[in-house]
């Protein structure tokens, strides 16, 4: 199976700053690569798509990037509502396997 | 709007069985594909199972192969997940989830809020 590892484990970010969240494969996942967002207590979001298209709803300031084995999600200008854990997830081969997440938290 | 919500969640003894269902509305499901994803307390998602809109394919995590069976009525707008010889590392919350796609683009663009599995005697 492909492993998804996501790093740093959690992000402290002052607001207004940018926030760099970078997510790797072990074996190319090509652009089948998805973000989700999890707030506390919610269900999580879908983010971006196809490693880099914003999903319905989702800021501008969320941006994707990468392909094959190397991902990156930043948000441009943290705000207070982006505290989270962000999930990475690639779709190419079965099974379907997530990364560890990676816990944004305001500095 | 896009509705899923799950039953059936509860406490189960290890070894026993529990049928998850979720209900969904607010778009024509039997051209969607739909997956189960759980959580453990505490911890990151884990994908489960997904069916295709027709219901004509499944597929399954190894950790849950043999003993999960997930199966949808197109009529009842529902997809279950029949959960048999449970084991304590099955105690996650649950959640329902919509496929992009009936039955390609293996990502899930809407969620339940979940149902509560927890296994122990």
């Amino acid at each position: 199976e492909i492993v998804m590892t996501q790093s740093p484990a959690t992000l402290s970010v002052s607001p207004g700053e940018r926030a760099t969240l970078s997510c790797r494969a072990s074996q190319s996942v090509s652009s089948y690569l998805v973000w989700y967002q999890q707030k506390p207590g919610q269900a999580p979001r879908l983010l971006i798509y196809g490693a880099s298209t914003r999903a319905t709803g989702i800021p501008a300031r969320f941006s994707g990037s990468g392909s094959g084995t190397e991902f990156t999600l930043t948000i441009s200008s943290l705000q207070s509502e982006d505290v989270a854990v962000y999930y990475c997830q690639q779709h190419n081969i079965w099974p379907l396997t997530f990364g560890g997440g990676t816990k944004v938290e305001i500095k | 709007e896009v509705q899923l919500v799950e039953s059936g969640g509860g406490l189960v003894q290890p070894g026993g069985s529990l049928r998850l269902s979720c209900a969904a509305s607010g778009f024509t499901f039997s051209s969607y594909a739909m997956s189960w994803v759980r959580q453990a307390p505490g911890k990151g998602l884990e994908w489960v199972s997904s069916i295709t809109g027709s219901g004509g394919t499944t597929y399954y995590a190894d950790s849950v192969k043999g003993r999960f069976t997930i199966s949808r009525d197109n009529s009842e707008n529902t997809v279950y997940l029949l959960m048999n010889s449970v084991r304590a590392e099955d105690t996650a919350l649950y959640y329902c989830a919509r496929v992009r796609g009936a039955s390609s683009a293996w990502h899930f663009t809407d969620w339940g809020q979940g149902t509560l599995v927890t296994v122990s005697s």
